[in-house]
Formats: C-alpha cells, sequence, structure tokens
C-alpha cells in the first residue's frame, strides 16, 4: 500500500461549524504533514508530525488544529473559518521528516469552501 | 530567506522537449526534486538529485548543478497528459524541511 488517503474530497461549511480532516498512510513513514494550497500557488506547509513530535508554522491561525491519534493518522480539525480559508488541503507522508527527505506522498487532497 | 524561483508558463507542442528552470536559495540544502500536479490534483513525486548532473527517468530527465543554485526538469517526447504544474523542491533546513518552488504551469498542444 504505497498511498496517503484523506477524507472527505470534498467539503462545504459555514463560518460557524466545527469539522475535521482525516488522513491516513500505511507506508511506515514516520513524518506526516498538513499542507495547504491556493490555486495557482505551491502547497504551504502548515503543520509536520515527525517521530512524535508536532510542529507548527507560526503563521497557522488557531481555528486550524491537528491531532495525531498513532503513527499512521493525522487529523486536522477545522472550528469557526474565514471565506479566505478556503483552499485545497494536502496530506503527505515521508519517510523520517528531516531535511535530506525527498520523494513525499501526497493524499488527493480535501477541497474545501466555507461559505 | 528561502526562495525557488521558476517560469510561470510554458507552453509547447505534442512531440517536442521543453525544459522546466528552477533558481534557488535557501538555508541549509538537501537535493533538489520535481513534482507534478494536475488540476485539482495531488503533487506526484517525478525526481530527485542530491548530487550534481543528470538523472533521466524514462521521458523525464532532472539536471542539477550545485555550484549554480540551479536545475531544470526535461520532458521529452511531450504528451497532453503533460500539461499540468511542476514545482521544484529543495530540501532545507528549518521548518519547512521541503521548500517549493512557485511552480511552472505547462500547457501541451496538439
Amino acid at each position: 500500500d504505497t498511498e496517503v488517503t484523506q477524507t472527505p474530497k470534498h467539503l462545504v461549511m459555514g463560518m460557524t461549524n466545527k469539522k475535521s480532516l482525516k488522513c491516513e498512510q500505511h507506508m511506515g513513514h514516520r513524518a506526516m504533514y498538513w499542507y495547504k494550497q491556493k490555486a495557482k500557488k505551491p502547497p504551504e506547509l502548515m503543520f509536520v508530525y515527525s517521530y512524535e513530535k508536532l510542529s507548527i508554522n507560526e503563521s497557522v491561525p488557531s481555528r486550524f488544529s491537528p491531532e495525531c491519534p498513532n503513527s499512521s493518522l493525522l487529523n486536522l480539525h477545522l472550528h469557526a473559518l474565514q471565506p479566505e480559508d478556503s483552499a485545497l488541503y494536502l496530506c503527505a507522508s515521508s519517510q523520517g521528516g528531516g531535511a535530506g527527505d525527498y520523494g513525499y506522498t501526497f493524499g488527493s487532497g480535501t477541497r474545501l469552501t466555507v461559505v | 530567506g528561502q526562495s525557488l524561483e521558476q517560469p510561470s508558463e510554458v507552453t509547447a507542442v505534442e512531440g517536442a522537449i521543453v525544459q522546466i528552470n528552477c533558481t534557488y536559495q535557501t538555508s541549509g540544502f538537501y537535493g533538489l526534486s520535481w513534482y507534478q500536479q494536475h488540476d485539482g490534483g495531488a503533487p506526484t513525486f517525478l525526481s530527485y538529485n542530491a548530487l550534481d548532473g543528470l538523472e533521466e527517468t524514462g521521458r523525464f530527465s532532472s539536471f542539477l548543478s550545485r555550484s549554480d543554485s540551479y536545475g531544470y526538469l526535461l520532458l521529452q517526447e511531450l504528451q497532453m497528459k503533460d500539461s499540468a504544474s511542476y514545482f521544484c523542491a529543495v530540501g532545507s533546513t528549518g521548518f519547512q524541511k521541503l521548500v517549493f518552488g512557485t511552480g511552472t504551469r505547462l500547457l501541451v498542444s496538439p
């Protein structure tokens, strides 16, 4: 199994809603990531979970909160989002999470629309 | 700061050869990789260069010159399905272990 599975594929939510994005990998990778991607832009890293340690991009607002139940799962909880948060949210994994990692495996993404 | 610059768009016809350039400035360097992303899809890994020179994978080749902080992706025998965005990415120190370039949109016409 060489996939990263993300659910749901599409999500429309109101600004007062609470929702969660789910991500799972079974490749034995030790690092998982959440990226946000706006149209025609590169992916922006939001969170990294590597070797049981969570690292946070300080520019990410607190209305996004990651949760890592185990080394194969990395969820993203969403609360009180704004319309500008509408984007493609990508989960990825890599072998170790170090600077020398390459060949990240990305999930198919969740297309999020905030109304 | 960290930056990876690519041309925003490249156009070519089927069967042609196209080169997508990437110049980078990063804190630390741990190899240059390339990703392909079709509209609405996920980035998929194409190639990786840790050392200077050319790496070939089928129709795709990737080149790196560390002294020039420069690399390129070469796509040969272009097909319509190659129309996509292409991102270079550098392994780097700091929070962003993989820093992505600005992306190049490749349009292949018949």
